[in-house]
């Protein structure tokens, strides 16, 4: 069965970055983009960008431009985010989704304290 | 971008009983293939978001049939004909006709 399966819950200092791995299985990896949205429980879920397993390519929305990268590892069916330059707004829960968003992984808390 | 306004953004229903939570897009979600993408996701507690339906009535395999989506445009409707202790949760939906995508803000359905 399809199945995103991400990495642990992260805790960050301010000013650090944070990478989050998701990993498919179940279906073939390059027919389908990966999304990665954002929750936080003030500001309900909010759309980070796109992977193009194929490609690379990445589209990014403007808000989180400068702040996100998108990677992907064709050998090991894997996407990555990267968060920089985190701040306490960065706080929150960061899922995967496969294109449809008809599969979604089980969502990462990444935690920023100092 | 577009914006998703949902009502309520709470939803005590007692077991049994209909429930019904609307969705505004700020403009029409018809895309230039002639498709509406409109898609009502559910989120149990604890959970990750599970897609229940998409372009707008598309019913996800394994949805009890008692969930259906309906409208056109920019005004759309989830809809729950008899409401089980299984439904509560937070319920969003999503347009995917405009990049970036966009969510409501969500409704909380909580059985009395």
């Amino acid at each position: 069965q399809v199945q995103l399966v991400q990495s642990g819950a992260e805790v960050r200092n301010p000013g650090a970055s944070v990478k989050v791995s998701c990993k498919a299985s179940g279906y073939t990896f390059t027919s389908y983009y990966v999304h990665w949205v954002r929750q936080t429980p003030g500001q309900g879920l909010d759309w980070m960008g796109i992977v193009y397993p194929t490609t690379g390519k990445t589209e990014y929305a403007q808000k989180f431009r400068g702040k996100i990268t998108m990677t992907r590892d064709t050998s090991t069916s894997t996407v990555y985010m990267e968060l920089s330059s985190l701040t306490f707004e960065d706080t929150a829960l960061y899922f995967c989704a496969r294109g449809p968003f008809d599969s979604w992984g089980q969502g990462t808390l990444v935690t920023v304290s100092s | 971008d577009v914006v998703m306004t949902q009502s309520p953004l709470s939803l005590p229903v007692t077991l049994g009983q209909p429930a019904s939570i609307s969705c505004r897009s700020s403009q029409s979600l018809v895309d230039s293939d002639g498709s509406t993408y409109l898609t009502w996701f559910q989120q149990r507690p604890g959970q990750s978001p599970r897609r229940l339906i998409y372009n707008v009535y598309k019913r996800d395999s394994g949805v009890p049939d008692r969930f259906s989506g309906s409208g056109s445009g920019t005004d759309f409707t989830l809809k729950i004909s008899r409401v089980e202790a299984e439904d509560a949760g937070v319920y969003f939906c999503m347009q995917g006709t405009y990049w970036p995508r966009t969510f409501g803000q969500g409704t909380k359905v909580e059985i009395k």
